[in-house]
């Protein structure tokens, strides 16, 4: 059965802090792993891209990071700003139809 | 450059009424999604489509139908909304390929009561 298990659910942290959020996963096919962000009322917009045979992708101040060996990936935010108040969603999958969307980290930063 | 848009933003429904939700990508991308969110839940994909005039299930079909007669709109109706039809619903496209990016429209918030 495909599973996605986001940690933590929520997260607060300070303005300009760094912080890490974790994504295990058990899919197949799996060919590629993104990261979307999701301001609230708004749709997902895309972070990262990796395929499975990377390991590490960044976008500015957001890091991803994939062992697909152990099926578990990372995405680190570095020097927090208050516009990264979002969900974070990890997204494992094989081709377009077949992606399967983690429910997310909340994050809030406070200033 | 609009991207992807949705129409309408918000829709409030009575059980057994039917309606349709319309989506449109201005990227002359080939391949559109129709997904469904609902609280506590991950997005999960009702139809997608690889070209004009076709159209696929997604992991979540039932009580839903698609069209695609231009390349650059999507069509979700319902034919018979029921109460569990309420969700957020997001139309997504992308070009073909499993590692391009699928890009999102701002959601329909849809409700039946």
């Amino acid at each position: 059965k495909n599973q996605v298990e986001q940690s933590p659910q929520s997260l607060i942290i300070l303005e300009g802090k760094n912080c890490t959020l974790q994504c295990n996963y058990t899919v197949s096919p799996f060919s590629n792993l993104r990261w979307y962000k999701q301001d609230t009322g708004r749709g997902p917009v895309s972070l990262t891209i990796m395929t499975f045979s990377e390991n590490t992708k960044s976008n500015g101040r957001y890091t991803a990071t994939l062992d697909a060996d152990t099926k578990q990936s990372s995405l680190h935010i570095t020097a927090s700003q208050l516009s990264d108040s979002a969900s974070y969603i990890c997204v494992p999958g094989g081709s377009q139809g077949n992606l399967i969307f983690g429910k997310g980290t909340k994050l809030s930063v406070k200033p | 450059n609009a991207g992807v848009t949705q129409t309408p933003k918000f829709r409030v429904l009575k059980t057994g009424q039917s309606m349709t939700l319309l989506c449109a990508q201005d990227m002359n991308h080939e391949y559109m999604y129709w997904y469904r969110q609902d609280p506590g839940m991950g997005l999960r994909l009702i139809h997608y489509s690889v070209g004009e005039g076709t159209t696929a299930k997604g992991e979540v079909p039932d009580g839903y139908n698609v069209s695609r007669l231009k390349k650059q709109n999507f069509l979700l109706g319902l034919e018979s909304a029921a109460p569990s039809q309420t969700s957020v619903y997001f139309c997504a496209s992308s070009y073909p390929g499993g590692a391009y990016e699928q890009y999102f429209g701002p959601g329909t918030r849809l409700t039946v009561t």
